[in-house]
């Protein structure tokens, strides 16, 4: 079955310095989301990309999606404290009903 | 206020027993899910719902089940033959499935299941 695995699994950095976290699938995805989960609460949807080659870009996040669509980076400049959480990447394969969730990468800010 | 409500938010179990964790929705949203999360392994699917009296296993079915008797609601009963429940659950809705671009899924507050 369809595989999302995303390193690293942990990341901690100094606070203003820079964070990706990378997302690859054993399967070509028609679309791929992002999600943030804050320390003891629930995922919330960040983004969506569907384009090969995609990149958007929220504030300090950037989003891409690669040209065989089956990796995707989120990279956060400048990080602040408010960045902590846990990112989930989460893809869906043509066809299929079903979002495969990243492992998720777990970041916390040193002050 | 729209959104998704589970209960109860935590829950502690005797090993042997059933139980059931509520989700109720009034977004209007056809698709609904149950998601368990365990530390260093992400979401995991458990069962989900495209349609009201319909409803698919998802990767990790075994020792749950569910209903979809109404289209706002949809409970998980986690059965004594789940050999380790203990763990964050989630639910979830969207618009729909099976849309080639996606939708947006909505996750409520979770539910903490303990087995003691």
């Amino acid at each position: 079955g369809q595989q999302v695995m995303q390193i690293p699994q942990y990341q901690h950095v100094q606070e203003g310095e820079d964070f990706t976290t990378y997302c690859n699938s054993s399967t070509t995805l028609s679309n791929i989301q992002w999600y943030k989960q804050r320390p003891g609460g629930h995922p919330v949807f960040l983004i969506q990309l569907v384009k090969s080659g995609e990149v958007k870009k929220q504030k300090r996040l950037t989003f891409q999606f690669g040209e065989a669509k089956k990796n995707s980076s989120l990279h956060i400049t400048a990080t602040q404290t408010t960045d902590v959480g846990t990112y989930f990447c989460a893809g869906r394969n043509s066809g299929n009903e079903k979002l495969t969730f990243g492992t998720g990468t777990r970041l916390t800010i040193i002050p | 206020d729209g959104g998704i409500t589970q209960s109860p938010k935590y829950l502690f179990r005797k090993e042997g027993q059933n139980v059931t964790l509520s989700c109720e929705q009034n977004l209007n949203h056809d698709a609904m899910y149950w998601y368990r999360q365990d530390p260093g392994q992400g979401l995991r699917l458990i069962y989900y719902s495209q349609i009201v009296n319909d409803f698919q296993k998802g990767d990790i079915a075994e020792g749950y089940s569910v209903s979809r008797e109404k289209k706002e609601s949809f409970p998980l009963t986690v059965t004594s033959a789940q050999k380790n429940p203990t763990a964050f659950y989630l639910c979830a809705s969207s618009i729909g499935s099976g849309d080639l671009y996606g939708n947006t899924i909505y996750f409520g507050e979770g539910s903490w299941l303990t087995v003691v």
